[in-house]
Order: structure tokens, then C-alpha cells, then sequence
């Protein structure tokens, strides 16, 4: 089992519907998530972090954690064709790096 | 407001031969990682310093690799008798202790290709 399993896609989502990624982890003592966007060709981008069981909001962004199902989440809302890049999703566990599942394709279609 | 930055961005180098790669962290941050990426898959934590000291070090990271990171500013991490296995995005990330904050923020990373 790995320890951060993400659904590989790819997820294709109407512009302006809201995609949805789901993240599950293996680790119970993680405390630390992370959402990563990831263009084409190009390194990880931060977009979201959560330390807190619950909803975490920054403009379009929601991310969820429920630590009890080792489990979380990121919607987009209002997606745009912009958003069409892989995301990775990554804990931190008792050790200080992340570790990063395999990432979800997500392609927005105008 | 400058970024983690990388040099270079890409390598090419034939099998055997030794490579370095250099990254610059955001400059206040005290805490650098290195990881690998490869096709498809996440990125692989390779090894972390906090200040110059390498606190952590990945099964991942053979005797053929070695990072520095000399007076707690940049670090090398070098490639010794490289393999075609080696070919990978090598991406560094710096954090900042401050907290209960871990973000991580990348480079632009290294593309090597070991031909």
C-alpha cells in the first residue's frame, strides 16, 4: 500500500463545475497536508496547506481534512481552463519531507 | 521577492560521468530538501538540511549521491558514475522553521538526462 494514494485520472470537468481530488494517507501520526499544482514541464506550486480537521478556504479553493478517515480533499469551484495541471497531493508525516501521492490529472474543457 | 532558483536547468551528460547541480533557497529559510521526480509519479524525497547540517537522508540516495550545503546558504547535491536510472526532474524545496508552518516551496528544478 502506498503511503499517499490519489486517483491518477484523468478527471475532466466542465468550465465553471467544480472539480473534486481525493487524497487518502497511511501515516495516522501525519499532521501537515498539502495541495500542489504541478504544470506540464514544470515544478510543484503551492496553493493549499491544512494542519486542522475541517474546511479550509482561499478563493476558489476549499481544502478538507478529516484525519479520523485519514483522509483529504480539494475542491475547485468555478474551474477555468487555467486550472488544467496535475495535482499532487503531499503529507508530512513524523519525518520533516513530504510525501507526495502520484498525482491527479485534471483537465478543465472550455 | 526572489524564489528558490536552480542551476541548471537542464543536464545531459553520458553515462559515467559525474554531475553537480546547485540550488539557492528562499533566503531566509533555514531548511532545504532534495527530491526526485520522475515520469508520472510524485516527487521523492532524497535528503534534507536544516542550517548545514544534513539531518535527513533517504534510502533513495545511494553512495553515488552527495549534497552540501557548506555555511547554511545553497547546496550542491552531486552525481557520481551516473546511470541511465538516474534520469529524473531533481527538484529542491526550502521551508522556513517558524511555528507550526511547513510549507515547502520548489525550485524550477533540474531536468537530467543520462544518455
Amino acid at each position: 500500500q502506498k503511503e499517499v494514494e490519489q486517483n491518477s485520472g484523468p478527471l475532466s470537468v466542465p468550465e465553471g463545475a467544480i472539480a473534486s481530488l481525493n487524497c487518502t494517507y497511511s501515516d495516522r501520526v501525519s499532521q501537515s497536508f498539502f495541495w500542489y499544482r504541478q504544470y506540464s514541464g514544470k515544478s510543484p506550486e503551492l496553493i493549499m496547506s491544512i494542519y486542522s480537521n475541517g474546511d479550509k478556504e482561499d478563493g476558489r479553493f476549499t481544502a478538507q481534512l478529516n484525519k479520523a478517515s485519514q483522509y483529504v480533499s480539494l475542491l475547485i469551484r468555478d474551474s477555468q481552463p487555467s486550472d488544467s495541471a496535475t495535482y499532487l497531493c503531499a503529507v508530512r508525516g513524523s519525518a520533516r519531507q513530504l510525501t507526495f501521492g502520484s498525482g491527479t490529472q485534471l483537465t478543465v474543457l472550455p | 521577492d526572489t524564489g528558490v532558483s536552480q542551476d541548471p536547468r537542464h543536464k545531459i551528460t553520458k553515462r559515467g560521468q559525474n554531475v553537480t547541480f546547485r540550488c539557492d533557497p528562499i533566503s531566509e529559510h533555514n531548511r532545504l530538501y532534495w527530491y526526485r521526480q520522475t515520469l508520472g509519479q510524485g516527487p521523492e524525497f532524497l535528503t534534507y538540511f536544516q542550517n548545514e547540517a544534513q539531518l535527513e537522508k533517504s534510502r533513495l540516495l545511494s553512495d553515488r549521491f552527495s549534497a552540501e550545503r557548506p555555511k547554511g546558504s545553497f547546496s550542491t547535491l552531486e552525481i557520481q558514475r551516473t546511470e541511465q536510472g538516474d534520469s529524473a526532474m531533481y527538484l529542491c524545496a526550502s521551508s522556513l522553521q517558524a511555528g507550526s508552518s511547513y510549507e515547502q516551496y520548489f525550485g524550477p528544478g533540474t531536468r537530467l538526462t543520462v544518455t
